[in-house]
């Protein structure tokens, strides 16, 4: 069975720091990926998405996500995170059938 | 405004007692998914729905059922919940894959915050 795997579940850093949140997954064959956030008491919201080409995808908000294919992963980055940045973020694969499996998440903390 | 609209928000009830969270989007998708969100756990799908009477089982479909007579309504119902079902629920809907296989984004509900004693 499909599984992702957020290594970091809390993560805690300061305004200005940068980040990094690690994703992989367990799929071997053609695989969509996604990044949402969730913020305090809202719904999930896409960050970025990657379906196929360059695999270096950016998204909202100064995010940008990596797809290593050798090593089934795809981490999310941002150079400088705010405040604002603060919630849950969860990566998710859709893979050739029509599940769509989520990690567990990882709950960032910026402090002013 | 699209969106897709969950009720009730925050729903307490006791083991045993048939409940039903409605879901319905206005974006005239043909994917419509249920998942619970748990800590650590990320978000589980229970059911999902590629189009009009077509429903299949998620990763934690026990003690759930839906039904999608419309497009735009993908109702959960619970018929004898138990406390291992407290969660929050969301729904979400999305066009169909794209020819290719390409995947497209989930617009998600509000949830549903659901305790059952």
């Amino acid at each position: 069975a499909q599984s992702v795997s957020q290594h970091n579940h809390h993560v805690i850093l300061s305004e200005a720091a940068s980040l990094e949140l690690g994703c992989n997954y367990s799929y071997g064959g053609t695989v969509n990926l996604f990044w949402y956030v969730q913020y305090p008491g809202q719904h999930l919201q896409l960050l970025l998405k990657y379906f196929s080409g360059d695999p270096l995808v950016k998204g909202i908000k100064g995010f940008e996500a990596e797809f290593i294919k050798s090593k089934f992963s795809f981490n999310l980055r941002k150079p400088s995170v705010q405040w604002s940045d603060t919630a849950e973020y969860f990566c998710a694969v859709h893979n050739a059938g029509n599940m769509l499996t989520f990690g567990g998440g990882t709950r960032l903390m910026v402090k002013p | 405004e699209a969106q897709v609209t969950q009720n009730p928000r925050y729903l307490i009830t006791v083991t045993g007692k048939k409940l039903t969270v409605t879901c319905s989007q206005n974006m005239n998708h043909e994917y419509m998914s249920w998942y619970r969100q748990d800590p650590g756990l990320g978000l589980r799908q229970i059911y999902y729905s590629m189009n009009v009477e077509v429903t299949d089982k998620g990763d934690v479909p026990e003690g759930y059922k839906v039904s999608r007579k419309e497009k735009r309504n993908f109702p959960l119902i619970l018929e004898s919940p138990s406390p291992n079902q407290t969660s929050l629920y969301f729904c979400a809907s999305s066009l169909p894959r794209l020819a290719g296989g390409t995947s497209n984004e989930q617009f998600f509900g509000p949830g549903t915050r659901l305790t059952v004693l």
